[in-house]
């Protein structure tokens, strides 16, 4: 089975500039996240859908951040424009059935940094 | 809203040494509890998951317990080994299956 998918493995801006990620989900998996991780913190969800419909985005920077979920299946994150503190790596991940924590996976995520 | 705290935040430890990470949580109404694995440049691998029914989880040399009315979950590590280095995440999962996660604890084993 394959993993998810997740693109670029690495970028670097500056401030001010647009960027947007990349996530393809494990097929049939219907709920996907974005997590936010700051260099030694934890992850933090930033928005997750249940296919194209979004559960929760209240961490997310809205003013900034965007993102999407086309016909339940791949997903884009955009920031617009990006700080400094955007600086982070951003995890995609997708599980089978919302709520369930069983095949719950991880992509390896994007390493942004703003300069 | 809850919190999840890990202490320690890095531990180094020669092989074959016992040690035990701990995770603490703020609200008690959590739906599970999972420990994972975090490589460098990688994403996270789930060791292992204890639901809120549960009291504790074993898989090989890894054992996890949960006590949901104190607030606490440790994961154990026997005999440990230097393929063991890595970051270790605590999350607590909401009935939506979002997680919220510790900080972690970075674990080094010395040969």
């Amino acid at each position: 089975e394959a993993g998810v998918a997740q693109s670029p493995r690495y970028k670097i801006i500056e401030k001010r500039q647009s960027v947007a990620f990349w996530c393809n989900p494990i097929s049939g998996h219907a709920t996907l996240y974005w997590y936010q991780q700051i260099l030694g913190q934890g992850p933090k969800l930033l928005i997750q859908f249940q296919n194209n419909g979004v559960v929760d985005d209240s961490q997310l920077p809205k003013d900034r951040f965007s993102a999407e979920r086309l016909k339940g299946v791949d997903s884009t994150l955009k920031i617009q424009p990006a700080k400094l503190e955007d600086s982070a790596v951003y995890l995609c991940a997708s599980s089978p059935i919302t709520g369930s924590p069983y095949g719950y996976t991880f992509g390896s995520g994007t390493r942004l940094t703003v300069v | 809203k809850q919190e999840v705290t890990q202490i320690p935040a890095a531990l180094s430890v020669p092989e074959g040494e016992n040690l035990v990470l701990n995770c603490s949580f703020t609200d008690s109404a959590i739906y599970n509890l999972q420990w994972f694995r975090q490589d460098p440049g990688k994403g996270l691998t789930s060791l292992l998951l204890i639901q809120s029914s549960q009291r504790e989880q074993t898989s090989g040399r890894l054992n996890a317990s949960l006590d949901k009315s104190s607030g606490r979950s440790t994961l154990y590590i026997a005999a440990s080994q230097p393929g063991d280095s890595a970051t270790y995440l605590c999350a607590v999962s909401t009935n939506t299956g979002k997680l919220i996660f510790g900080q972690g604890t970075t674990l080094q084993v010395k040969p």
